[in-house]
């Protein structure tokens, strides 16, 4: 089936940890982001990317670093500078060429620090 | 970053009732879309709306796109329990820039 998938879906660090957080879609789609989403925060971009071996900086992209090498991929790291990394971070897709802007998420990864 | 501001920020409603959440901006939009989030997954796009003016269902679901582009509302009929979850809205304002979403407006149905 098509679609996005995130893992870990849980996921434990200590303080200080740098830690990644996988995300594939194997929809052919053009552009992927990544989101933070903290309990009455709703969904803060971190970072964006439109094409392969390009990305920009979303509202939060501080502490954070992301790669894109291939169109399917684009993982997520979350550095020691992060001061608050606790949070449910998502990933979502879509067809760029379209610009319709309808967006597609994986189910997330919930990152808890100690 | 903007986001936009959708209220209410949460809803506790009897199964049977009808529901409508808005969202408003002072920024005009090109684009915009309903999504709902269960506990623990990700967002799932209910409705899009692409011109000002347009009403769009989806079963029990009516969204409409304001005619001056800065507002949405969407509208649920005959609350189930199912409904529970969170609602978000989300707008773009021009080609292929990232979506801004409103923080949400958490549902409770009461059976």
């Amino acid at each position: 089936d098509g679609g996005i998938t995130q893992s870990p879906k849980y996921l434990f660090r200590k303080e200080g940890q740098n830690v990644t957080l996988s995300c594939e879609q194997n929809l052919n789609h053009d552009a992927m982001y990544w989101y933070r989403q903290d309990p009455g925060q709703g969904l803060r971009l971190i970072y964006y990317s439109q094409i392969v071996n390009d990305f920009q900086k979303g509202d939060i992209a501080e502490g954070y670093s992301v790669s894109r090498e291939k169109k399917e991929s684009f993982p997520l790291t979350v550095t020691s500078a992060q001061k608050n990394p606790t949070a449910f971070y998502l990933c979502a897709s879509r067809l760029q060429l379209t610009g319709t802007g309808e967006l597609f998420f994986g189910e997330g990864s919930r990152l808890t620090v100690l | 970053g903007q986001q936009l501001n959708q209220s209410p920020q949460s809803m506790f409603i009897q199964e049977g009732e009808d529901v409508s959440m808005n969202c408003t901006s002072s920024s005009i939009f090109n684009t915009w879309l309903w999504y709902k989030q269960d506990p623990g997954e990700g967002p799932v796009l209910l409705i899009a709306l692409y011109k000002a003016g347009e009403l769009t269902s989806n079963g029990r679901l009516t969204a409409q796109f304001g005619i001056t582009r800065k507002d949405s509302f969407l509208n649920i009929s005959a609350s189930i329990p199912s409904d529970v979850g969170i609602y978000f809205c989300a707008g773009q304002r021009r080609g292929n820039t990232p979506l801004v979403f409103g923080k949400g407006t958490r549902l409770s149905v009461i059976a």
